[in-house]
């Protein structure tokens, strides 16, 4: 299994506090990615690295921000979280961009 | 507007017969083709994959299909067996290295 974990596993927040979710790789891969898996939409693109520093937009980035400031670290920040971003959520990696590996998910319960 | 369509939400197949889930895309763009599997509490597992270039791939009980011009993906699983029962997701690269999901197909094997 690919060494991705994620943290929290679980988390219930309330409307409009900020939340963080932490991936972690211990692959040294260049990318990493963010979804978000919701009933009837499979697993839609949040954010992307392609390295440290360098992050671009996926199909569902609107109140969500990325950082990577490190190759293992790869967050997503949810500013003021909102109802509709219950969800869980997955981080994958990618070493040349083929195949991504998935961490086990974070359950994230917005109230 | 969906680039990749499930159009089968699920599928029961009887123990030791074929399943074969399919896949529809619209984008010619598509380079690459991939299908992942997916248990209750889990991340997704990466399974199988075909370029573009080829018309099937094969790894086991698992074979690939693909038919570019139906833009029309499909995964056969012989012989099926209840560990087989999850959900399947099939997913296609685009440029930047982005994959885009299908909303995936729930497969039951009976035993």
């Amino acid at each position: 299994d690919a060494g991705i974990t994620q943290s929290p596993r679980h988390k219930v927040t309330e409307t409009g506090t900020p939340v963080t979710l932490r991936c972690h790789q211990t692959e040294n891969h260049r990318y990493m990615y963010w979804y978000r898996q919701d009933p009837g939409h499979g697993l839609r693109l949040i954010h992307y690295s392609y390295g440290v520093k360098d992050t671009d937009k996926g199909e569902v980035s609107d109140g969500y921000s990325v950082s990577r400031s490190k190759t293992e670290d790869f967050l997503l920040t949810l500013e003021s979280a909102t109802s509709s971003q219950t969800s869980v959520y997955f981080c994958a990696i990618s070493a040349q961009g083929n195949e991504q590996y998935f961490g086990p998910g974070t359950r994230l319960t917005v109230t | 507007d969906q680039q990749v369509k499930q159009n089968s939400p699920s599928l029961s197949v009887q123990e030791g017969r074929i399943s074969i889930l399919n896949c529809d895309y619209t984008n010619s763009m598509f380079d690459y083709f991939l299908w992942y599997k997916k248990y209750p509490a889990e991340g997704p597992t990466f399974l199988i994959s075909i370029s573009s270039i080829k018309d099937k791939n094969e790894d086991g009980r698992f074979t690939v299909f693909l038919n570019k011009s139906a833009k029309h993906l499909s995964l056969h699983i012989v012989p099926s067996q209840p560990g087989d029962s999850a959900v399947y997701f099939c997913a296609a690269r685009e440029y930047g290295n982005k994959l885009v999901f299908g909303a995936g197909t729930i497969l039951r094997v009976k035993s």
